[in-house]
């Protein structure tokens, strides 16, 4: 099946410092990827949605300044938090889209666990 | 009143068990449903997805739609410890753009 691969899996930083999440599709060219947030025993609440060579777009409540996306190319979209403080500390998660949304279009990265210190 | 909603549980059960997982969702026009399934700090990976109403089964799991009800089971039969994880209803918004999640149910099948 389809691998949609994230890097790095678990970062620690410290405050007032700024972190790259990877989301990368292995196998297939991802014309949309998304970015979620999970906070523990919560549901997966997306963040902004990026399509290949255009500006993201961030649901309502979400800092574009803080939370910078980039997708670059139809294989690689990259979230950045700037300046983390602890309360960004959250499990990100990232999901690569081949095709029209429904059925097993949808591909999930593994995760990647930021703790900010 | 939330789009998608899913009780959290969290749910144990012994081993051998049915399970049977449920989410309603309020708009209508939702066509497609998935179930994924997440283990703990890893990324959700697709269970099953079904268009529209009716029942689908894969192996010893079964995902039914009631469209006029607005509701959607997971089953799980014959349950085992390795079932054991959190359990998330999703449907692709109405334009299509992204999936709405539950709440995700917590499972926990003892042996």
């Amino acid at each position: 099946g389809a691998v949609v691969s994230q890097h790095p899996s678990w970062v620690i930083c410290k405050s007032g410092t700024s972190v790259k999440i990877e989301c990368r599709s292995l196998d297939f060219q991802a014309t949309t990827m998304f970015w979620y947030r999970q906070f523990p025993k919560q549901s997966l609440m997306l963040m902004a949605t990026s399509n290949e060579g255009s500006k993201a777009t961030y649901e309502q409540g979400v800092e574009k300044d803080k939370f910078l996306i980039n997708h670059a190319s139809l294989t690689l979209s990259t979230l950045t938090v700037t300046s983390a403080h602890p309360e960004d500390s959250s499990f990100y998660i990232c999901s690569a889209s081949r095709g029209a949304m429904g059925g097993n279009t949808i591909y999930f990265g593994e995760g990647s666990w930021l703790t900010v210190v | 009143q939330k789009e998608v909603e899913q009780d959290p549980g969290p749910l144990s059960v012994p081993e051998g068990a049915i399970v049977s997982l449920n989410c309603t969702y309020s708009n209508s026009a939702f066509q497609y449903f998935m179930w994924y399934r997440q283990y703990s700090r890893k990324g959700p990976e697709l269970l099953m997805y079904t268009y529209s109403s009716g029942n689908k089964e894969d192996g010893r799991f079964t995902a039914q739609v009631d469209k006029s009800s607005k509701y959607i089971s997971l089953f799980i039969r014959d349950s085992q410890p390795s079932d054991s994880a959190t359990y998330l209803c999703a449907m692709p918004n109405q334009a299509g753009t992204a999936l709405i999640f539950g709440k995700g149910t917590t499972l926990s099948v003892s042996s």
